[in-house]
């Protein structure tokens, strides 16, 4: 059975830090790993990577993925509290697009 | 263009009814999926369809199920309700089945009392 677990399941931080959140994962047949952001209901969709060391980059969030240790970091740079949300990662193990999620990050930015 | 829609957006239900929700994807996707999302967890896989044939199922019961028009809009149904059902129930589009990002609509909230 596919399953992915993300860390931490929580943090506060202020405008201006930087966070890193994890995804670890563990599938039968890896096809790729997505990232969304969910504010309010729908989650929306941020990356998807399929190869390993290739940085995926969209202004000041960043991605990563280790197909050998099983992992992935979302990084966001100078944080605004519009970042506040809950970032899910999925992973892509089955026959396409049947994704299993993680429990998710919560993340809050205070001004 | 619009998004992913999704209807009703919140609908309130006894254990032992039965519920449908209703989803019409982007414009040009052919494949439909849906989600439940209990709260304080990540979404979880339900049903997926493309072309009205189901692709993939996830663990659910029976009581769960779910068709695809020929328009590409797609019905859940939720036969004799537990509590256990009340959740965030999403659907998701994408133009192909097998890649591709999903896109997501604003989801049905389901309520069981």
């Amino acid at each position: 059975e596919d399953k992915v677990v993300q860390s931490p399941l929580s943090l506060v931080v202020h405008e201006g830090d930087t966070v890193t959140l994890n995804c670890s994962y563990e599938v039968t047949n890896f096809r790729s790993l997505l990232w969304y952001k969910q504010e309010k209901k729908a989650p929306t969709f941020l990356f998807m990577l399929t190869s390993s060391g290739i940085e995926k980059k969209s202004g000041r969030l960043s991605s990563i993925l280790d197909k050998k240790e099983l992992f992935s970091i979302l990084n966001i740079t100078a944080t605004q509290t519009g970042d506040s949300a809950v970032y899910l990662c999925a992973v892509d193990g089955n026959a396409g697009n049947m994704l299993t999620f993680g429990g998710g990050t919560r993340l809050m930015v205070k001004p | 263009d619009a998004g992913v829609t999704q209807s009703p957006t919140h609908l309130i239900k006894t254990r032992g009814q039965q519920v449908t929700l209703r989803c019409s994807p982007i414009s040009g996707h052919k494949s439909v999926s849906w989600y439940q999302q209990v709260l304080g967890q990540g979404p979880q896989f339900i049903f997926q369809y493309y072309e009205k044939e189901e692709r993939g199922r996830g663990n659910f019961p029976d009581r769960f199920s779910a068709r695809q028009f020929p328009n590409y809009s797609s019905e859940l149904n939720v036969n004799a309700l537990l509590l256990g059902d009340s959740a965030l129930y999403l659907c998701a589009s994408s133009w192909l089945a097998g890649t591709g990002e999903l896109f997501f609509g604003e989801g049905s909230r389901l309520t069981v009392l």
